[in-house]
């Protein structure tokens, strides 16, 4: 079946620090990729979406690329701030129709001042 | 619009007990998410509905029933709950149909503990 691995956190970073964290998968096909974000008492907000490979996904900042020859979905941002303190999931969703996603286990991520 | 709204926010609850979970969304989507959360674990599928009036099981199936009321409406029933359904329990929504890829819609979800 398929799945989502991401690397546990948490990742406690300071201010204007570059960001990384990756996500790989496994999905039969070729899956769509998402990245979504919680914040403390939240549900999730979507961040950036990925279609098909080598598409990027972008949004405030972070930015995140398809790549099916290593299947991964790292995300990245150049200068993190106090307010991208949150937890992070990357997804996948295989194929058309309504079926639901695939999470990883989420990436808890402190950014200090 | 609200978009995805749930009650209730929380909800403690005796072994045994039974309760139904509702949430609505105001986008005109045709499908509709269950999912639960639990440390460690991320979220997991429960049920999923494609379009109204259809309804179908994901990973974690047991212990739970759905109805899709009308297009708006998804509830979630606990005919007998358990401690091993303390979770936080998400709802989504997605214009999602045959042949397309959408991003699914999340509401603020209900935290459930199960005593």
């Amino acid at each position: 079946g398929d799945s989502v691995t991401q690397m546990e956190g948490p990742v406690t970073l300071s201010e204007e620090a570059f960001l990384t964290i990756n996500c790989t998968y496994t999905a039969t096909g070729y899956p769509s990729l998402f990245w979504y974000v919680q914040y403390p008492g939240e549900g999730l907000q979507l961040l950036l979406k990925a279609t098909k490979a080598d598409d990027k996904g972008s949004n405030k900042g972070f930015e995140a690329t398809y790549r099916k020859e290593t299947t991964s979905f790292h995300l990245e941002k150049g200068s993190v701030q106090v307010s991208d303190s949150a937890v992070y999931f990357c997804a996948l969703r295989s194929g058309g129709g309504a079926d639901g996603l695939t999470f990883g286990k989420g990436t808890h991520l402190i950014i200090q001042p | 619009n609200a978009g995805v709204t749930q009650t209730p926010k929380f909800q403690v609850l005796k072994t045994g007990q039974s309760m139904t979970l509702q949430c609505a969304q105001d986008m005109n989507h045709n499908s509709m998410y269950w999912y639960r959360q639990d440390p460690g674990m991320g979220l997991r599928l429960i049920y999923y509905s494609a379009s109204e009036g259809t309804t179908d099981k994901g990973e974690v199936p047991n212990g739970y029933n759905v109805s899709r009321l009308n297009k708006r409406e998804f509830s979630l029933r606990l005919e007998s709950a358990a401690p091993s359904q303390t979770s936080v329990y998400f709802c989504a929504s997605s214009p999602s149909g045959q042949g397309g890829i959408y991003e699914q819609f999340f509401g603020p979800g209900t935290r459930l503990t199960v005593l």
